[in-house]
């Protein structure tokens, strides 16, 4: 079947200029995640997005960033006023929840995100 | 505030012998799960293996096993019979309740395997 999705792969923008980062989970996972990831690094939680609860979004580094996610499905990372601090790979994952703490997530190829 | 710690940033192994990559938690939810990633060069993050906190037994999945120790709160990674395709980054994570289910992730250990 198909696994979590990513658009673009890449994305080069100006500094200064809004992006927006899509991510398509797994058909029928109610949990969403964004990570960002700079070279060479570990794993940044940004949001988390569980069902129909409020996101979880201690993880955002900023008001610029921000997050949605419609009809439970897909869901849009947007930064405005891009930084070049702002480069790096972003990278979406989806999860099985309901009740279960078993559930891995899958992850996305990733959005490589570079900010000139 | 659960913490994943990974202690060695870099391990080095020869090829055909097993590996031992070391991950520690902190939690106070007595249900939690443990999962290891692999990350090679290319960027995408491979599930390798879970690990409930009432399995009553460490987690196999052909060449990779968990060597769960509940009580020192560590969950180390063995991979036996290292290939030269496992050189890549491994990432350990737990996932609880006190989270809202939400996982938590260690910093990474990279690993390259010598020929």
């Amino acid at each position: 079947g198909a696994g979590v999705s990513q658009s673009p792969s890449n994305k080069v923008t100006e500094k200064g200029k809004d992006v927006e980062l899509r991510c398509d989970p797994i058909s029928g996972h109610t949990a969403l995640y964004w990570y960002r990831q700079s070279l060479g690094q570990g794993l940044e939680f940004l949001i988390y997005f569980q069902g129909n609860s409020a996101p979880d979004k201690s993880g955002l580094p900023s008001d610029r960033f921000s997050a949605e996610r419609t009809g439970g499905s897909v869901s849009t990372l947007t930064i405005q006023r891009t930084q070049q601090e702002d480069s790096a790979v972003y990278l979406c994952a989806s999860s099985l929840t309901a009740s279960g703490i078993s559930y891995e997530q899958y992850f996305g190829p990733g959005t490589r995100l570079t900010v000139t | 505030a659960q913490k994943i710690t990974q202690t060695q940033p870099g391990m080095f192994v020869q090829e055909k012998e097993a590996v031992t990559l070391d991950c520690t938690y902190d939690t106070s939810d007595p249900s939690y799960g443990l999962f290891w990633y692999k990350q090679p060069s290319s960027g995408e993050m491979i599930f390798l293996i879970y690990q409930g906190s009432y399995d009553q037994q460490n987690a196999t999945e052909g060449r990779y096993s968990l060597n769960f120790q509940k009580a020192r709160k560590s969950a180390n990674l063995v991979i036996s019979a290292s290939q030269l395709g496992d050189s890549a980054m491994y990432f350990c994570a737990m996932r609880d309740n006190n989270y809202g289910q939400n996982f938590v992730f260690g910093p990474g250990t990279r690993l390259s395997v010598l020929p």
